[in-house]
């Protein structure tokens, strides 16, 4: 099983500033099956990045995914003060099982 | 547009059986390509995959829940039924049902709103 290791657990930053959020595997991703998914409070997850680097259907732009093997980013060049939620990483390169990261929360400065 | 909505009891008591149903609407499990997975997440807690069940009737399951887990599916009704096995506190969660990438793998690009179990005597 593919451990996915989020960091750091909590990252305060202030609108308009740059987030970058870390997603380590225990093991390469075959493929580069990486996904991203942002959660806000009462909410389902919402995708944002598959393939490690594609963009979901609706996302803007300020967000981007990258990395491969066992080292991945998502990076929100400007934040937005929707963009403060919890963000997870979630491997389907290597199944069963599909695992997820235990999430990174991103929160007001 | 694609929608999934669970349905289920709120409150299961312990070693009793759950069984959760997905209604989606917006695409057919019988189209190649196609899958319906179930995730849960406990109060305050990371995301956890259970299971997929892919168009042509493939199933996955999580092999720490393996032996509690079955997926179905009837096309013909739009709807997916997850069946997990001697409940437990511990699975006190949000059970959420999604839908596949597609041919781009399994993650999942439209999600229910969740439905909130608990498990208590």
């Amino acid at each position: 099983e593919i451990v996915l290791t989020q960091s750091p657990g909590t990252l305060s930053l202030s609108p308009g500033e740059r987030a970058t959020l870390s997603c380590r595997a225990s093991q390469s991703i075959s493929s580069t099956y990486l996904a991203w998914y942002q959660q806000k409070p009462g909410q389902a997850p919402r995708l944002l990045i598959y393939g490690a680097s594609s963009r979901a259907t609706g996302v803007p732009d300020r967000f981007s995914g990258s990395g491969s093997g066992t080292d991945f980013t998502l990076t929100i060049s400007r934040l937005e003060p929707e963009d403060f939620a919890v963000y997870y990483c979630q491997q389907y390169g290597n199944s069963p099982p599909l695992t997820f990261g235990g999430g990174t929360k991103l929160e007001i400065k | 547009q694609i929608t999934l909505k669970e349905s289920g009891p709120t409150l299961v008591k312990p070693t009793q059986t759950l069984t959760l149903t997905c209604t989606f609407s917006g695409f057919s499990l019988s189209t190649s390509g196609v899958g319906v997975g179930w995730i849960r997440q406990p109060p305050g807690k990371a995301l956890e995959w259970l299971a997929l069940i892919y168009w042509d009737d493939d199933k996955r399951y999580s092999p720490s829940l393996n032996n509690r887990l079955t997926i179905t599916k009837d096309t013909s009704k739009n709807q997916v039924v997850l069946i997990m096995a001697n409940m437990d506190p511990v699975d006190t969660a949000t059970y959420y049902c999604a839908h596949r990438l597609g041919w781009f793998g399994d993650a999942f690009d439209i999600w229910g709103q969740g439905t909130t179990v608990t498990v208590s005597s």
